[in-house]
């Protein structure tokens, strides 16, 4: 099953852009991934699927047009334009382990985004 | 708009088991995969497992051996016990619905466990 890499943090200036990254461990090119938002406090919640093509399906609900994702390679990465405050959240990707119906997932370790 | 909630002791001795709640509102619980997953406090999340409609279930491979999923429709819940609980599962437990092929769409809000005696 694939491995997930996310760095511990990241920080960026309210209204900049950041990139949150996650990657795969070799050999898993072809798998998605999950990106979802655990704000302080709060349960994760969905904000999209990622694969080598772009999104895969529909945004997570009320997650704005600022979130944006691309896929390359091992990659699986997360963009937030315009910083708000309200975007300082852990982040956390996720996959399943490409076993169909019987699956289990798998999570980085997550990326603490800190607005500065 | 679909809600999960959690529900459960928050306080388990050491070898006790754990067994905690999730209520599934605003949609029926007779379809998708409904899994369990924890956060120990400050750090990442943990897959537990999950069960779908059919009863069939699949569990974490390190927690596969203490680890029991079920559901009850008539109730639209599902349950989770982990057994021979130690201070390692002190954890906030969070219940969430996979739709598959799009991902963990669902969460609850979470509820704190903590092992003591």
């Amino acid at each position: 099953q694939p491995v997930l890499t996310q760095p511990p943090s990241a920080s960026a200036s309210l209204g900049a852009s950041v990139t949150l990254t996650c990657t795969l461990s070799s050999g898993y090119s072809s798998y998605k991934v999950d990106w979802y938002q655990q704000r302080p406090g709060k349960g994760p919640r969905f904000v999209m699927r990622v694969g080598t093509g772009g999104i895969v399906g529909s945004k997570g609900d009320g997650i704005p047009d600022r979130f944006s994702v691309l896929g390359s390679g091992l990659s699986r990465n997360l963009t937030i334009k315009n910083i708000q405050e309200e975007d300082e959240s852990d982040y956390h990707c996720g996959a399943d382990d490409g076993s169909g119906s019987n699956f289990a997932m798998i999570f980085g370790g997550g990326t603490k985004l800190t607005v500065l | 708009q679909v809600q999960l909630q959690e529900s459960g002791p928050g306080l388990v001795k050491p070898s006790e088991t754990l067994s905690l709640t999730c209520t599934v509102s605003g949609g029926s619980i007779s379809t998708y995969y409904w899994n369990w997953i924890r956060q120990p406090p400050g750090k990442g999340l943990e897959w537990i497992g999950y069960i779908y409609n059919s009863g069939s279930t699949n569990y974490s491979p390190s927690l596969k051996s203490r680890v029991t999923i079920s559901l009850d429709t008539s109730k639209n819940q599902f349950s989770l016990k982990l057994s021979s609980v130690t201070a390692a599962d002190t954890a906030i437990y969070y219940c969430a619905r996979v739709v598959l092929g799009k991902g963990m769409d669902y969460w609850g809000q979470g509820t704190l466990v903590t092992v003591s005696s």
